[in-house]
């Protein structure tokens, strides 16, 4: 099936901590995943991506993590900022750009 | 380089009524892919196109169509409204035909009452 879920709804962190969000995908023949960040009133905003013939993936202070073998998917925030607070959604790209969305978790950073 | 537009930014329609909303990728992708978010579904896949072909359609009533036009620009209509179809609506461009990096645009909230 088409299935992309997070673990978990909500999550609080320290200004300056490192933040992990998890994703859970069921489609074991997907081969592209993104991760989101949409702040309030605006769209979603691209983070980072992975194929699927990755485990690891860097960014500017972003890491993706690949574990095909479980079907899971993280994404890891470094030294949290308050602007990194926002709804965070991983994604599953399939074919001819059609994406599928988890529920999303929302970060609070706490000052 | 503009980002995707879209407009108009919000709407307010009543049941019964149709809609249309545009959006306008970013200059030279050719793929426009509309989604509906809405706090209970979340974001769902509506339609994308690429060339002016539909190339894949997701699980909404017929109720929900669109459009691509030569210049890329794309529309999407809603008719017969229904309360549930309050949301924002989002349209994400791609310049690569098989899946890649999409862009999403700030969307059109549409309220129907």
């Amino acid at each position: 099936g088409e299935s992309v879920g997070l673990h978990l709804p909500t999550l609080s962190v320290q200004e300056g901590d490192n933040s992990i969000i998890n994703c859970a995908y069921s489609n074991s023949a997907s081969d592209y995943f993104i991760w989101y960040k949409q702040e309030s009133g605006k769209g979603p905003q691209f983070i980072i991506d992975i194929r699927s013939n990755m485990d690891k993936r860097q960014g500017q202070r972003v890491t993706v993590l690949l574990n095909k073998t479980v079907k899971h998917l993280s994404l890891q925030i470094a030294a949290t900022q308050p602007g990194d607070s926002a709804v965070y959604f991983c994604a599953e790209n399939k074919a001819a750009q059609k994406l599928v969305f988890g529920q999303g978790t929302r970060l609070t950073i706490n000052p | 380089k503009a980002g995707v537009t879209q407009t108009p930014r919000y709407l307010i329609k009543t049941r019964g009524q149709q809609v249309t909303l545009s959006c306008s990728p970013i200059s030279g992708h050719r793929s426009v892919s509309w989604y509906q978010q809405t706090p209970g579904q979340g974001l769902q896949f509506l339609f994308e196109y690429f060339s002016e072909t539909q190339r894949n359609k997701g699980n909404f009533p017929g109720r929900f169509s669109g459009r691509q036009f030569s210049n890329s620009r794309s529309e999407m209509n809603v008719s017969t409204l229904e309360l549930g179809d309050s949301a924002l609506y989002l349209c994400a461009s791609s310049g690569d035909s098989k899946g890649g990096e999409a862009f999403f645009g700030q969307g059109t909230r549409l309220t129907v009452v």
